[in-house]
């Protein structure tokens, strides 16, 4: 199965909103509510910020959010912080029984 | 606190065998999924394959089928896993993770810090 898409960059300045995307197919994304995004600071481990579509884990800032539609998941970052400019990635349950990711979205942040 | 440490990796040349090895501590290995997944560099996140809870079974992504091997030894509470005919591509810093383990099903929530394979001649 292929990855997941994303688009490789989005940039924002500080204080602003942004939207990343993820599009899969009806036998990921849009098969199952499986969908979870990572932050991830080159050099350090990838951190965890939303599962199940919607639900962020204990100590996640509420200025992430995530949602769903159709094939395509999307994490939103509220309030653009120095400390959010990251690679972003998505990954997806598959009917394959497979976990797929995206191949990242490099956030800057203006 | 639940904590995961890989460890093994190391510079070897295509066609050999490495095993990775992934020291959990704060719970015990074989009531959670774990999975491993690898970064190459340059590259994303590519999930490599799983050890579910009950029964120990095994699923692996179509690159590394046949080639990598996940393991686990309940008594040290460590997972494995086995690179068998390594190739340059799978240079990459490798991860261990847990998978749904205390959150959402298939939730990577918990990461080691990586330990690095280079494959070269």
């Amino acid at each position: 199965q292929s990855a997941l898409t994303q688009p490789a960059s989005v940039s924002g300045s500080r204080g602003q909103s942004i939207t990343l995307s993820c599009t899969g197919t009806n036998s990921d994304v849009g098969g199952f509510d499986y969908v979870s995004w990572y932050q991830h600071h080159p050099g350090e481990a990838p951190k965890l910020i939303i599962y199940h579509v919607t639900n962020r884990p204990s100590g996640v800032s509420n200025r992430f959010s995530g949602s769903k539609s159709g094939n395509t998941a999307s994490l939103t970052i509220s309030g653009l912080q120095a400390e959010d400019e990251a690679d972003y990635y998505c990954g997806s349950y598959s009917s394959s029984s497979i976990l797929l990711f995206g191949g990242g979205t490099r956030v800057t942040v203006l | 606190e639940v904590q995961l440490v890989e460890s093994g990796g190391r510079l070897v040349k295509p066609g050999e065998s490495l095993r990775l090895s992934c020291a959990a501590s704060g719970f015990t290995l074989n009531n959670a999924w774990m999975s491993w997944v690898r970064q190459a560099p340059g590259k994303g996140l590519e999930w490599v394959g799983r050890v579910k809870s009950v029964g120990g079974t095994t699923d692996n992504a179509a690159l590394v089928k046949g080639r990598f091997i996940i393991l686990r030894d309940d008594s040290r509470n460590t997972l494995y896993l086995q690179m068998n005919n390594l190739k340059s591509d799978d240079s990459a810093v490798y991860y261990c993770t847990t998978e749904g383990y205390e959150i959402g099903y298939h939730a990577l929530a918990v990461w080691g810090q990586g330990t690095t394979v280079t494959v070269s001649s």
